[in-house]
Protein backbone atom coordinates (compact mmCIF):
# COMPACT_ATOMS: atom_id res chain seq x y z
CA UNK A 1 0.00 0.00 0.00
CA UNK A 2 1.83 3.40 -0.94
CA UNK A 3 2.12 5.15 2.40
CA UNK A 4 3.69 8.66 3.19
CA UNK A 5 4.46 9.11 7.36
CA UNK A 6 5.88 12.23 8.76
CA UNK A 7 7.75 12.71 12.07
CA UNK A 8 7.34 13.94 14.85
CA UNK A 9 3.24 15.32 14.24
CA UNK A 10 4.47 18.64 16.12
CA UNK A 11 7.51 20.16 16.78
CA UNK A 12 7.84 23.91 18.69
CA UNK A 13 11.55 25.50 18.42
CA UNK A 14 12.71 29.01 19.46
CA UNK A 15 13.22 31.89 16.68
CA UNK A 16 16.96 31.23 15.27
CA UNK A 17 17.12 27.55 15.95
CA UNK A 18 17.71 25.27 13.71
CA UNK A 19 15.13 21.87 12.85
CA UNK A 20 14.53 18.75 10.98
CA UNK A 21 11.43 17.20 9.58
CA UNK A 22 11.09 13.85 8.35
CA UNK A 23 9.21 11.51 6.05
CA UNK A 24 9.68 7.60 5.06
CA UNK A 25 7.61 6.64 2.41
CA UNK A 26 5.93 3.60 0.61
CA UNK A 27 5.12 4.32 -2.77
CA UNK A 28 6.01 2.89 -6.05
CA UNK A 29 6.69 3.07 -8.96
CA UNK A 30 8.41 6.40 -7.18
CA UNK A 31 7.92 9.43 -9.52
CA UNK A 32 9.01 12.68 -6.96
CA UNK A 33 8.88 14.11 -3.29
CA UNK A 34 7.56 17.32 -2.92
CA UNK A 35 7.24 19.34 0.08
CA UNK A 36 4.80 21.97 0.48
CA UNK A 37 4.45 24.61 3.59
CA UNK A 38 0.91 26.17 4.66
CA UNK A 39 0.43 28.36 6.33
CA UNK A 40 -2.88 28.70 9.10
CA UNK A 41 -5.86 29.49 6.84
CA UNK A 42 -4.07 29.21 3.68
CA UNK A 43 -3.84 26.70 0.72
CA UNK A 44 -0.11 24.57 0.50
CA UNK A 45 2.29 25.91 -1.37
CA UNK A 46 5.35 24.19 -2.46
CA UNK A 47 8.60 24.57 -1.36
CA UNK A 48 10.95 21.85 -3.16
CA UNK A 49 11.08 18.88 -5.76
CA UNK A 50 13.13 16.22 -5.67
CA UNK A 51 13.25 13.44 -7.93
CA UNK A 52 14.96 9.85 -7.73
CA UNK A 53 18.07 10.91 -8.98
CA UNK A 54 18.86 14.26 -6.53
CA UNK A 55 19.66 13.79 -3.32
CA UNK A 56 20.05 17.80 -1.88
CA UNK A 57 17.87 20.69 -3.33
CA UNK A 58 17.69 23.87 -1.27
CA UNK A 59 15.05 26.82 -1.30
CA UNK A 60 16.36 29.81 0.71
CA UNK A 61 16.88 28.20 4.19
CA UNK A 62 14.86 25.46 3.51
CA UNK A 63 17.32 22.55 2.46
CA UNK A 64 15.48 18.59 1.38
CA UNK A 65 17.52 15.61 0.93
CA UNK A 66 16.14 11.88 -0.31
CA UNK A 67 17.62 9.12 0.45
CA UNK A 68 15.98 7.22 -2.51
CA UNK A 69 17.49 3.78 -1.42
CA UNK A 70 16.12 3.87 2.07
CA UNK A 71 12.99 5.47 0.87
CA UNK A 72 13.23 8.66 3.26
CA UNK A 73 13.17 12.63 3.54
CA UNK A 74 14.07 15.14 5.53
CA UNK A 75 13.60 18.53 5.80
CA UNK A 76 16.27 21.12 7.38
CA UNK A 77 15.04 24.77 8.39
CA UNK A 78 18.03 26.61 9.33
CA UNK A 79 17.72 30.10 11.41
CA UNK A 80 14.11 29.46 12.05
CA UNK A 81 12.05 32.64 12.06
CA UNK A 82 8.36 33.27 13.24
CA UNK A 83 6.92 33.31 9.74
CA UNK A 84 8.31 29.63 9.60
CA UNK A 85 5.61 28.84 11.62
CA UNK A 86 3.39 26.41 9.65
CA UNK A 87 2.53 22.67 8.38
CA UNK A 88 4.81 20.96 6.52
CA UNK A 89 2.96 18.31 4.28
CA UNK A 90 5.51 15.64 2.24
CA UNK A 91 3.70 14.63 -0.85
CA UNK A 92 5.22 11.61 -3.13
CA UNK A 93 4.08 10.89 -6.28
CA UNK A 94 3.13 7.75 -7.67
CA UNK A 95 4.31 6.75 -11.51
CA UNK A 96 1.16 6.65 -13.36
CA UNK A 97 1.62 6.54 -17.25
CA UNK A 98 -1.00 8.92 -17.50
CA UNK A 99 -2.31 12.78 -16.27
CA UNK A 100 1.33 13.06 -14.42
CA UNK A 101 0.93 10.44 -11.60
CA UNK A 102 -0.77 10.02 -8.15
CA UNK A 103 0.08 11.98 -5.15
CA UNK A 104 0.25 10.24 -1.82
CA UNK A 105 0.03 13.02 0.76
CA UNK A 106 1.61 12.74 4.48
CA UNK A 107 -0.73 13.88 7.41
CA UNK A 108 1.91 17.03 7.81
CA UNK A 109 4.44 17.79 10.68
CA UNK A 110 2.66 21.44 12.61
CA UNK A 111 5.74 23.58 13.28
CA UNK A 112 5.44 26.21 16.20
CA UNK A 113 8.89 28.74 16.45
CA UNK A 114 8.46 31.12 19.47
CA UNK A 115 10.09 34.12 20.14
CA UNK B 1 1.67 33.70 -10.28
CA UNK B 2 -0.68 31.08 -10.46
CA UNK B 3 -4.11 32.04 -8.81
CA UNK B 4 -6.84 29.51 -7.59
CA UNK B 5 -9.71 31.26 -5.63
CA UNK B 6 -12.23 29.79 -4.24
CA UNK B 7 -15.73 31.43 -3.64
CA UNK B 8 -16.34 31.24 -0.37
CA UNK B 9 -14.08 30.93 3.11
CA UNK B 10 -16.98 30.05 5.60
CA UNK B 11 -19.90 28.44 4.87
CA UNK B 12 -22.42 27.08 7.34
CA UNK B 13 -25.22 24.85 5.61
CA UNK B 14 -28.03 22.70 7.10
CA UNK B 15 -28.10 18.86 7.15
CA UNK B 16 -29.89 17.68 3.71
CA UNK B 17 -29.34 20.64 1.77
CA UNK B 18 -27.52 20.82 -1.59
CA UNK B 19 -24.08 22.80 -1.08
CA UNK B 20 -22.10 24.24 -3.82
CA UNK B 21 -18.82 25.17 -3.76
CA UNK B 22 -16.66 26.96 -6.66
CA UNK B 23 -13.29 27.16 -7.55
CA UNK B 24 -11.77 29.20 -10.21
CA UNK B 25 -8.25 29.54 -11.94
CA UNK B 26 -6.54 31.82 -14.30
CA UNK B 27 -3.51 29.58 -15.79
CA UNK B 28 -5.24 27.82 -18.28
CA UNK B 29 -4.85 24.27 -16.38
CA UNK B 30 -5.90 21.06 -17.39
CA UNK B 31 -6.10 19.38 -14.56
CA UNK B 32 -8.10 20.81 -11.35
CA UNK B 33 -8.96 18.87 -8.06
CA UNK B 34 -10.92 18.77 -4.98
CA UNK B 35 -9.61 17.59 -1.53
CA UNK B 36 -10.51 17.59 2.00
CA UNK B 37 -8.46 18.43 4.47
CA UNK B 38 -9.13 16.47 8.35
CA UNK B 39 -6.71 16.56 11.20
CA UNK B 40 -4.89 13.58 11.73
CA UNK B 41 -5.62 12.48 8.13
CA UNK B 42 -4.14 14.50 5.71
CA UNK B 43 -5.63 15.98 2.30
CA UNK B 44 -7.34 12.81 0.52
CA UNK B 45 -8.81 13.26 -3.05
CA UNK B 46 -12.30 13.68 -3.68
CA UNK B 47 -12.56 13.95 -7.12
CA UNK B 48 -10.35 15.34 -9.93
CA UNK B 49 -11.01 16.32 -13.93
CA UNK B 50 -8.05 16.26 -16.74
CA UNK B 51 -9.83 18.55 -18.82
CA UNK B 52 -13.45 20.12 -19.70
CA UNK B 53 -16.44 18.12 -18.96
CA UNK B 54 -13.95 15.43 -17.57
CA UNK B 55 -13.65 13.81 -14.02
CA UNK B 56 -12.40 10.94 -12.32
CA UNK B 57 -13.23 9.64 -8.55
CA UNK B 58 -10.86 10.03 -6.57
CA UNK B 59 -10.24 8.00 -3.28
CA UNK B 60 -13.35 9.80 -1.36
CA UNK B 61 -16.11 10.40 -4.07
CA UNK B 62 -19.18 8.97 -2.19
CA UNK B 63 -21.40 11.65 -1.64
CA UNK B 64 -19.93 14.15 -3.89
CA UNK B 65 -20.17 14.82 -7.55
CA UNK B 66 -18.44 17.36 -9.26
CA UNK B 67 -19.38 19.45 -12.61
CA UNK B 68 -16.71 20.97 -15.23
CA UNK B 69 -18.42 23.02 -17.96
CA UNK B 70 -15.60 25.70 -18.44
CA UNK B 71 -11.91 24.85 -18.63
CA UNK B 72 -11.20 27.26 -15.55
CA UNK B 73 -14.22 26.41 -12.92
CA UNK B 74 -14.85 23.20 -11.33
CA UNK B 75 -17.81 22.98 -9.06
CA UNK B 76 -17.56 20.28 -6.29
CA UNK B 77 -21.44 19.17 -4.92
CA UNK B 78 -22.67 17.98 -1.73
CA UNK B 79 -26.00 16.39 -3.10
CA UNK B 80 -27.03 16.23 0.66
CA UNK B 81 -25.03 17.23 3.13
CA UNK B 82 -24.29 15.47 6.44
CA UNK B 83 -22.28 16.00 9.21
CA UNK B 84 -19.24 13.90 8.81
CA UNK B 85 -19.18 16.46 5.41
CA UNK B 86 -18.01 19.08 7.65
CA UNK B 87 -14.39 19.91 6.77
CA UNK B 88 -11.74 22.01 5.24
CA UNK B 89 -12.48 21.55 1.60
CA UNK B 90 -9.40 22.42 -0.81
CA UNK B 91 -8.87 22.93 -4.88
CA UNK B 92 -5.47 23.17 -6.96
CA UNK B 93 -4.61 23.22 -10.49
CA UNK B 94 -1.98 21.86 -12.24
CA UNK B 95 -0.72 21.72 -16.03
CA UNK B 96 -1.75 18.39 -17.86
CA UNK B 97 1.28 15.46 -17.68
CA UNK B 98 3.86 16.92 -16.37
CA UNK B 99 4.99 15.49 -12.87
CA UNK B 100 7.40 18.17 -12.27
CA UNK B 101 4.47 20.87 -12.03
CA UNK B 102 3.49 21.59 -8.52
CA UNK B 103 -0.58 21.43 -8.09
CA UNK B 104 -1.05 25.17 -6.92
CA UNK B 105 -4.01 25.20 -4.34
CA UNK B 106 -6.76 27.69 -3.12
CA UNK B 107 -6.67 28.94 0.00
CA UNK B 108 -9.83 26.16 1.14
CA UNK B 109 -13.34 26.37 1.88
CA UNK B 110 -14.13 25.42 5.74
CA UNK B 111 -17.54 23.78 5.61
CA UNK B 112 -19.74 23.03 8.49
CA UNK B 113 -22.49 21.16 8.43
CA UNK B 114 -25.53 21.85 11.42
Amino acid sequence: KNQVEQSPQSLIILEGKNCTLQCNYTVSPFSNLRWYKQDTGRGPVSLTIMTFSENTKSNGRYTATLDADTKQSSLHITASQLSDSASYICVVSAAVHNQGGKLIFGQGTELSVKP
Amino acid sequence: DVKVTQSSRYLVKRTGEKVFLECVQDMDHENMFWYRQDPGLGLRLIYFSYDVKMKEKGDIPEGYSVSREKKERFSLILESASTNQTSMYLCASRIQGIASQPQHFGDGTRLSIL
